[in-house]
């Protein structure tokens, strides 16, 4: 199975940047890396995924490490509406696998 | 309207009865899954459709059964609840990404079950 790793939680101030790792050591050369948040009491929604070169959007940036075995979600100000659990996930092509996901707190 | 709705949104039932969570979408894509969310963990996927003719399980899905009626229909049943089966199930569709890409989720809003 895609496995990947991350914090369970992590702490931010409102409106500095915010970067969440995930580890992926065992992510083969053609699965997409994706980062999906989850609102409380509402259902997953896609942030942002990527392959090799570092993405942008308006929601967010993902850097990928050059080994591909680690990435970072990058949230450039953080709001209070940003509070989700964060989730990192390989896509192996078939079916996306979510694990526990990053707890994401923002202080005002 | 919702594009992927999802029902009924809760429902409280007892051991060994019958129960089909209703997933219908308006997004017009090929891909469904249904995913079990248990309370502070990560979503499990249960069984996931690439199309009408198409039916693959999931990491979980003893217990489970589905029925893909159409492109738009992706029906979850438990055929006798039990209650470790008290969950939050959630619905989502896809497209065919680019290359290996999965293509982006998009979720209902969920169904949260409790069984007795």
């Amino acid at each position: 199975d895609a496995k990947t790793t991350q914090p369970n939680s992590m702490e931010s101030n409102e409106e500095e940047p915010v970067h969440l790792p995930c580890n992926h050591s065992t992510i083969s050369g053609t699965d997409y890396i994706h980062w999906y948040r989850q609102l409380p009491s509402q259902g997953p929604e896609y942030v942002i995924h990527g392959l090799t070169s570092n993405v942008n959007n308006r929601m967010a940036s993902l850097a990928i490490a050059e080994d591909r075995k680690s990435s970072t979600l990058i949230l450039h100000r953080a709001t209070l509406r940003d509070a989700a659990v964060y989730y990192c996930i390989e896509d192996a092509g078939n079916m996306l696998t979510f694990g526990g996901g990053t707890r994401l707190m923002v202080k005002p | 309207d919702a594009d992927v709705t999802q029902t009924p949104r809760n429902r409280i039932t007892k051991t060994g009865k019958r129960i089909m969570l209703e997933c219908s979408q308006t997004k017009g894509h090929d891909r469904m899954y249904w995913y079990r969310q248990d309370p502070g963990l990560g979503l499990r996927l249960i069984y996931y459709s690439f199309d009408v003719k198409d039916i693959n399980k999931g990491e979980i899905s003893d217990g489970y059964s589905v029925s893909r009626q159409a492109q738009a229909k992706f029906s979850l049943s438990l055929e006798s609840a039990i209650p470790n089966q008290t969950a939050l199930y959630f619905c989502a569709t896809s497209v065919i990404g680019r290359g290996a890409d999965t293509g982006e989720l998009f979720f209902g809003e969920g169904s949260r079950l409790t069984v007795l």
